[in-house]
């Protein structure tokens, strides 16, 4: 069973649409991330959220963590091209020490 | 003045070579992981390094064995390449055991047994 269940895996939308994507567990996380990967490229760190209910901003991404920190969602506004990439969320539960968890990705397609 | 660096970027080889993937990073992290991106893009954990020192090993065949020469570097060496081992494998850091402030990842190293 997967630690960190990500919906959906694919997304394929119109450039101005806007999306969220979902990460829930039913383990408690101290802190939980969000990465976008590119072809050919490593994970790139977006944003780590490690309070309950805590909400950050990065121009037109907003990251969300649940009030219980079992979950997390990302939502995109007004999409772009440029946002296309595999969306992944990683979290450290807090039964797992310092393992950190990657979840198995969204894949975000943004069409002209 | 890349952050972490790992080569070779593509690696093709036969059934049964010995391969060695190099991984270096220079941002003065203490942790060094390696990661195995399967072909559903799912990011499996292999080692995990602190200061030298193994931390994580997870159920990873003996045929793979991690050597770290220093804090800044974590080489990985896979004897008797299977089939199974092809993927991508990514070399990260951290600053602090466990990623607390996030992974810098390597831009992989796409390894085909063939």
């Amino acid at each position: 069973t997967q630690l960190l269940e990500q919906s959906p895996q694919f997304l394929s939308i119109q450039e101005g649409e806007n999306l969220t994507v979902y990460c829930n567990s039913s383990s408690v996380f101290s802190s939980l991330q969000w990465y976008r990967q590119e072809p050919g490229e490593g994970p790139v760190l977006l944003v780590t959220v490690v309070t309950g209910g805590e909400v950050k901003k990065l121009k037109r991404l907003t990251f969300q963590f649940g009030d219980a920190r079992k979950d997390s969602s990302l939502h995109i506004t007004a999409a772009q091209p440029g946002d296309t990439g595999l969306y992944l969320c990683a979290g450290r539960a807090e039964t797992s020490g310092s393992r950190l968890t990657f979840g198995e990705g969204t894949q975000l397609t943004v069409n002209p | 003045d890349t952050a972490v660096s790992q080569t070779p970027k593509y690696l093709v080889t036969q059934m049964g070579n010995d391969k060695s993937i190099k991984c270096e990073q220079n941002l003065g992290h203490d942790t060094m992981y390696w990661y195995k991106q399967d072909s559903k893009k799912f990011l499996k954990i292999m080692f995990s390094y602190n200061n030298k020192e193994l931390i994580i090993n997870e159920t990873v065949p003996n045929r793979f064995s991690p050597k770290s020469p220093d804090k800044a570097h974590l080489n990985l060496h896979i004897n008797s390449l299977e089939l199974g081992d092809s993927a991508v494998y990514f070399c990260a850091s951290s600053q602090v055991q466990g990623g607390g402030h996030g992974y810098t990842f390597g831009s992989g190293t796409r390894l085909t047994v063939v």
